[in-house]
């Protein structure tokens, strides 16, 4: 089974509102990463946090990490159409080369 | 900069054909990764090589042997295919396979009638 499960599975909202969605792990990570991939298209890389950090923000997003509990969040802000995409968590662990990839949750953005 | 190149962008095979997916990058990363993409099932990992000379097993590699030929190249061979093994592979690398962001090819969809 796969190490991240994304939730919620699809997200619709209205261009401007925000989108949270959640990604939980099972097994103890090094790094955490969010990938967005628009349809058709190639995973590209967002945003990395590593285990010792609580929070980070790069431009309109904003990613938190709770290692207690194996979870961790991404907020988009302010969204816009070129949001629409399928967003992916990806971990790996100490001295582990994997970079193992959850379900993802496809965001729609209404115009 | 080309990035990652995968060879071919689609392909059609009948059952028990092999076929070879080739992977290129051009940024000198140690690491390299082979996934496959499914509805519903997100990228599962077939096999990675952490640098080259070494591969190692994912989650599913069945079916599947890999050769990272160089630093730069990484192939998936599928021996006899199976419908099963109807897929958009995708083809990655990593500076490093810990910490750094991976970089991905375009996709390669393969069908197996």
């Amino acid at each position: 089974s796969q190490q991240g499960e994304e939730d919620p599975q699809a997200l619709s909202i209205q261009e401007g509102e925000n989108a949270t969605m959640n990604c939980s792990y099972k097994t103890s990570i090094n790094n955490l990463q969010w990938y967005r991939q628009n349809s058709g298209r190639g995973l590209v890389h967002l945003i990395l946090i590593r285990s010792n950090e609580r929070e980070k923000h790069s431009g309109r997003l904003r990613v938190t990490l709770d290692t207690s509990k194996k979870s961790s969040s991404l907020l988009i802000t302010a969204s816009r159409a070129a949001d629409t995409a399928s967003y992916f968590c990806a971990t790996d662990a100490y001295n582990d080369y994997k970079l193992s990839f959850g379900a993802g949750t496809t965001v729609t953005v209404r115009a | 900069n080309a990035g990652v190149t995968q060879t071919p962008k689609f392909q059609v095979l009948k059952t028990g054909q092999s076929m070879t997916l080739q992977c290129a990058q051009d940024m000198n990363h140690n690491s390299m990764y082979w996934y496959r993409q499914d509805p519903g099932m997100g990228l599962r990992l077939i096999y990675y090589s952490a640098s080259e000379g070494t591969t190692d097993k994912g989650e599913v590699p069945n079916g599947y042997n890999v050769s990272r030929l160089n630093k730069r190249e990484f192939s998936l061979r599928l021996e006899s295919a199976a419908p099963s093994q109807t897929s958009v592979y995708f083809c990655a690398s990593a500076r490093t396979g810990s910490g750094t962001e991976a970089f991905f090819g375009q996709g390669t969809r393969l069908t197996v009638v």
